[in-house]
């Protein structure tokens, strides 16, 4: 059974740097395919897709905030991190991480990505 | 950036089938799969449909995708009250390089 926790700081000062921590079980970050993603949500809107780690260390960044993102994981502690420079209120926001898979299909031949399990998030106030 | 837009809301009774619209773009729906998640009052989102219309264990058959050019569908069948809750469909991006999310449609069952 694979599961997620994000942990981090509940309120953080405007130009400050935000560290989340996503802790797993129930799978390996070395495992071929294996991917562990972060989503926002700010209060009352939608959802917004950050970061991306696969297996192989390869990293996606939504382009929007790539430049104050950074997504790094540590195999053998079971976590990813998620460091975010620059906070601003309009960061405020429930934070997820998720368990990340692909799959492949033959006839036709593509990859699909998908992310199937959430931890139940963090929520993280940006404010003076 | 890439946008995928989806209704606000949408409703219906009790029974009634209601389908959901995501509306994309070449980079995303056009030439990659789409994933759907229901999220309850108060809850972190749950994979829903993933591959256009693959359904994880345990998800009710009366939830199905489809995809077509650039748009894509959630269709869900014998509505129940249960299923009052808000729905993203988030396609892979090849642009991207990751999921670009619909901006959700709130699902009221009357």
């Amino acid at each position: 059974q694979i599961t997620l926790k994000e942990s981090g700081p509940t309120l953080v000062k405007p130009t400050q740097t935000l560290t989340l921590t996503c802790t797993f079980s129930g799978f390996s970050l070395s495992t071929s395919g294996m991917g562990v993603g972060w989503i926002r949500q700010p209060p009352g809107k939608a959802l917004e897709w950050l970061a991306l780690i696969y297996w192989d260390d390869d990293k996606r960044y939504s382009p929007s905030l790539e430049s104050r993102l950074t997504i790094a994981k540590d195999t053998s502690k079971n976590q990813v991190v998620l460091i975010m420079t620059n906070m601003d209120p309009v960061d405020t926001a429930t934070y997820y991480c998720a368990h990340s898979s692909t799959g492949t299909t033959k006839v036709p031949p593509y990859y699909y990505y998908y992310m199937d399990v959430w931890g139940r998030g963090t929520t993280v106030t940006v404010s003076s | 950036q890439s946008m995928v837009t989806q209704p606000p809301s949408a409703s219906g009774t009790p029974g009634q089938r209601v389908t959901i619209s995501c509306s994309g773009s070449r980079s995303n729906i056009g030439s990659n799969t789409v994933n759907w998640y229901q999220q309850l009052p108060g809850a972190a989102p749950k994979l829903l449909i993933y591959n256009n219309n693959q359904r994880p264990s345990g998800v009710p058959d009366r939830f199905s995708g489809s995809k077509s050019g650039t748009s894509a569908s959630l269709a869900i069948s014998g509505l129940q009250s249960e299923d009052e809750a808000d729905y993203y469909c988030a396609p892979w991006d090849a642009s991207l390089k990751g999921w670009v999310f619909g901006g959700g449609t709130k699902l009221t069952v009357l």
